[in-house]
């Protein structure tokens, strides 16, 4: 499967754990977005991530949230100290470069107890 | 003023009939527009992006874009049940600029 991939696809917290997302872009491209995504909202952006560099991360509450793509493995989006407002989707997208489309994964259902 | 306005809907047209959903944008510097289609409970797939000007076609899918006019709108002819779902427009100003995307428009498609 050379598509996006985003792992785990559902994961239970409760409140105070640490959340990791992970995400591995599609063959061949280097650019990497997460978004959030509330039942009946839009797509929130939350940070745009090139290999090793943060390009923008101005959707990314600035407490608890953080992400990498490190050179070798997958992006990563970890979110400390889990609340309630916390539950969403999380997608990630990929793309060879900033005006290409983004193609995106699966997405990981996040629901905090 | 939001950067990528959508009717939210829900749109419902009868099975066979053509789908008309739009959007319209304020960045002037817009370049890449992209149309996506989710399902409920889904991650959204692209079905559509242009570039230039003008209708682009792809099946039963044809995407316009008037950059005077600041608006893009995707075209379902022949419209089916499978149809039915969301349809987020996205689009970016190029270099480095993230992708914005719109609250989508909820389509119906009546049998």
């Amino acid at each position: 499967n050379a598509g996006v991939m985003q792992n785990p696809r559902h994961l239970v917290r409760r409140r105070g754990q640490e959340a990791r997302l992970r995400c591995s872009p599609m063959k061949g491209h280097s650019h990497v977005y997460w978004y959030r995504q509330l039942p009946e909202e839009g797509l929130k952006f939350m940070v745009y991530l090139q290999k090793e560099n943060i390009i923008d991360e101005s959707g990314m509450p600035k407490e608890r949230f953080s992400a990498e793509f490190p050179k070798e493995g997958p992006s990563i989006l970890r979110i400390q100290q889990v609340v309630r407002g916390d539950s969403a989707a999380y997608f990630c997208a990929s793309s060879g470069d900033s005006n290409q489309p983004q193609h995106f994964g699966d997405g990981t259902r996040l629901s905090i107890l | 003023q939001k950067e990528v306005e959508q009717n939210s809907g829900p749109l419902s047209v009868p099975e066979g009939a053509i789908a008309s959903l739009n959007c319209t944008y304020s960045d002037r510097g817009s370049q890449s527009f992209f149309w996506y289609r989710q399902y409920s409970g889904k991650s959204p797939e692209l079905i559509m992006f242009i570039y230039s000007n003008g209708d682009k076609e792809d099946g039963r899918f044809t995407a316009q874009l008037n950059k005077a006019s600041q608006y893009v709108s995707l075209l379902i002819r022949d419209s089916q049940p499978s149809d039915s779902a969301t349809y987020l427009c996205a689009m970016n100003s190029g270099g480095y600029q993230k992708v914005t995307f719109g609250i989508g428009t909820k389509l119906q498609v009546i049998p």
